[in-house]
């Protein structure tokens, strides 16, 4: 199975600030990867599709990048309703698999 | 309005049987593959499997932690995807989420919409 390592798995942040999330496939990909934002009690929420694009209706403060085995999950600028935990999603092979998870704290 | 609502869970001994329905409104639901995820308690997602639509002739994938334990099925007429989940461990202890996959027109693939969840607790 592709193992995706995820990093950091925690951080704090404070409003306005820019943070960045990795993922690191075991293998390559290509591009078939997504980003999903995921609160407490609530259902997740796809952001990014295809490693780069921005799901409908989702703020462009949210953008990602890479491709292969190296992905980039970017909040240009953090705000409040960001407070939450990211899991990235790779589904070029069976079994799927899901980063470990980034939890985003305000600082 | 586009909607998945999971229902089923519950507390369940060890090495026993439970059903879980997700019930799809709001989208032609025989158009896309579903899939069931799972977070166990403090753990991240994991992904428990697909199930694929007529056009694929109704083919499944599983996660190797389920695999010949847990059977996914759908039936189009009435808009609902199951988990049967037999041989339950103390591990399936999570929340179940069903999700819908939608292809996007460069070809990839996407979780677009998901349920709310619904807990299975596997305990003495």
């Amino acid at each position: 199975a592709i193992q995706m390592t995820q990093s950091p798995s925690s951080l704090s942040a404070s409003v306005g600030d820019r943070v960045t999330i990795t993922c690191r496939a075991s293998q390559g990909i290509r591009n078939d990867l997504g980003w999903y934002q995921h609160k407490p009690g609530k259902a997740p929420k796809l952001l990014i599709y295809a490693a780069s694009s921005l799901e409908s209706g989702v703020p462009s403060r949210f953008s990602g990048s890479g491709s292969g085995t190296d992905f980039t999950l970017t909040i240009s600028s953090l705000q409040p309703e960001d407070f939450a935990t990211y899991y990235c999603l790779q589904d070029d092979n069976y079994p799927l698999t899901f980063g470990g998870g980034t939890k985003v704290e305000i600082k | 309005e586009v909607q998945l609502v999971e229902s089923g869970g519950g507390l369940v001994q060890p090495g026993g049987s439970l059903r879980l329905s997700c019930a799809a409104s709001g989208f032609t639901f025989s158009d896309h593959f579903m899939d069931w995820v799972r977070q166990a308690p403090g753990k991240g997602l994991e992904w428990v499997g697909r199930a694929r639509n007529k056009p694929k002739r109704y083919t499944t994938e599983y996660a190797a932690s389920v695999k010949g334990r847990f059977t996914i099925s759908r039936d189009d007429s009435k808009n609902s995807l199951y988990l049967q989940m037999n041989s339950l461990k103390t591990e399936d202890t999570a929340v179940y989420y069903c999700a819908r996959i939608t292809s996007y027109y460069d070809g990839s693939d996407a979780f677009d919409i998901w349920g709310q969840g619904t807990m299975v607790t596997v305990s003495s």
